[in-house]
């Protein structure tokens, strides 16, 4: 079985450009979350997705972020425009039915200068 | 504000020796907590986890230990192997959202 596949794994961008950063969940996961851990900081909850909707919005830090996962399979999160703060790593994970078990991908490492 | 405070930020063991890492919670409400295990470019893996009705999981040489009325709970993993060596994160949920600590870094000398 593939486990959850992020790409870009690096992205280095300039402030104020936009990143689309894309997960793809084991196959039949309904459920898909963001995370993402800012240098040094713990790791924070970003959102949940249930198939194609949104169930748990409410770590976006702000309205430069837009997440979506149409058809429900794979999901892009992206950032526009970015800012420095943005920097970090930004995982996503996915799992068969709502619990805890939840499978990390290796993460997209973005960094803004 | 931060709901789970890890400790310590870095450790070294020695191999054979036990690593011991620690985490307090704030929120109550909290019913789940598992420990996650990275290596460097993987993202984190569940290591075990423990439910607030149980003071103590053990799988293998890792052991939860839950002490619910002072809201902590540790890792200890023994007879450390250099293999162990990763960044291990406490982290505590309900409703299915993780709250994670800072992180440890974890390293075992040969």
């Amino acid at each position: 079985e593939a486990g959850v596949t992020q790409f870009p794994s690096h992205s280095v961008i300039e402030k104020g450009q936009t990143v689309t950063l894309r997960c793809d969940p084991i196959s039949g996961h309904d459920n898909l979350y963001w995370y993402r851990r800012v240098m040094g900081k713990e790791i924070k909850f970003l959102l949940h997705f249930v198939k194609e909707s949104k169930q748990d919005e409410s770590g976006m830090p702000n309205n430069r972020f837009l997440a979506e996962r149409t058809g429900g399979t794979y999901s892009t999160l992206k950032v526009q425009p970015a800012e420095l703060e943005d920097s970090g790593v930004y995982f996503c994970a996915s799992s068969q039915v709502f619990n805890y078990g939840y499978t990390f991908g290796s993460g997209t490492r973005l960094t803004v200068v | 504000q931060q709901q789970v405070k890890q400790s310590p930020q870095s450790l070294i063991v020695q191999k054979g020796g036990i690593s011991i890492i620690n985490c307090a919670y704030e929120n109550t409400a909290f019913d789940y907590f598992p420990w996650y295990q990275q290596f460097p470019g993987k993202g984190p893996a569940l290591l075990i986890a423990i439910r607030p009705d149980v003071s103590e999981k053990k799988e293998g040489r890792f052991t939860i230990s839950f002490n619910k009325s002072a809201k902590q709970f540790s890792l200890h993993i023994m007879d450390s192997q250099p293999g162990d060596s990763a960044t291990y994160f406490c982290a505590a949920s309900r409703n299915y959202q993780l709250i994670w600590g800072a992180g440890t870094k974890l390293i075992i000398k040969p």
